[in-house]
């Protein structure tokens, strides 16, 4: 039982340059999350899928896409890389919609982009 | 959702209990408070979560007043391992993780 894994774990990026983060949860949860965490803050949320097939937009979304392929799979793309974007990005799932529901969190990706 | 406020950092030592202390004046009656734990390099770990009086667990233990408008997370002696960044966050039962948010939270550095 993996948890929640994170593909890359580092990835520098020329600015311009597109990608794509992987993520993967095996404990059958239905919401999966991506934040981004900058130096010395909290996290902020990006998109969410609170189910399978639905997707929607957080705290900041700006330059940033995703795609839930199944229950497992939850991807987030940047189309062209800003320096602004230079964070870590973290994955999460829960096994509900609730906010009370435990958020399992993956490693993370850290992200440069030059 | 309610605003957290709790101390930016923390010291302490080795085999100490450490009280961090988060204040939510605005918590509203269907809200919770749960607990995050994030290692450097690693992605938060869920701690604790509780509505009223005191929720213990292997980990912690969590006190909240009768008013709810703070809440102490206590980690019993403290050893190195328990460097870390901690978040109080406020959860609304009933809505989606979505609004989970996450402040900058309460850094802990154990000495030895």
């Amino acid at each position: 039982n993996a948890g929640v894994t994170q593909t890359p774990k580092f990835q520098v990026l020329k600015t311009g340059q597109s990608m794509t983060l992987q993520c993967a949860q095996d404990m059958n949860h239905n919401s999966m999350y991506w934040y981004r965490q900058d130096p010395g803050m909290g996290l902020r949320l990006i998109y969410y899928s609170a189910s399978e097939g639905t997707t929607d937009k957080g705290e900041v979304p700006n330059g940033y896409n995703v795609s839930r392929l199944n229950k497992r799979e939850f991807s987030l793309r940047l189309e062209s890389a800003a320096p602004s974007q230079t964070s870590v990005y973290f994955c999460a799932s829960s096994l509900g919609q609730a906010s009370t529901d435990t958020q399992y969190f993956g490693p993370g990706t850290r992200l440069t982009v030059l | 959702l309610a605003k957290t406020t709790q101390p930016i950092s923390m010291d302490s030592y080795e085999g100490q209990e450490v009280n961090i202390t988060c204040s939510h004046n605005n918590i509203a009656t269907n809200d919770y408070i749960t607990w995050y734990q994030q290692f450097p390099s690693q992605g938060p770990r869920f701690i604790i979560q509780g509505y009223k009086t005191k929720v213990t667990n292997e980990v912690a233990s969590l006190f909240i007043p009768a008013d709810r408008k703070s809440s102490t997370l206590s980690l019993p002696r403290v050893s190195l391992s328990d460097t870390a960044v901690y978040y109080c966050l406020v959860v609304r039962g009933g809505t989606g993780g979505f609004k989970t948010i996450f402040g900058a939270g309460t850094r802990l550095f154990v000495k030895a």
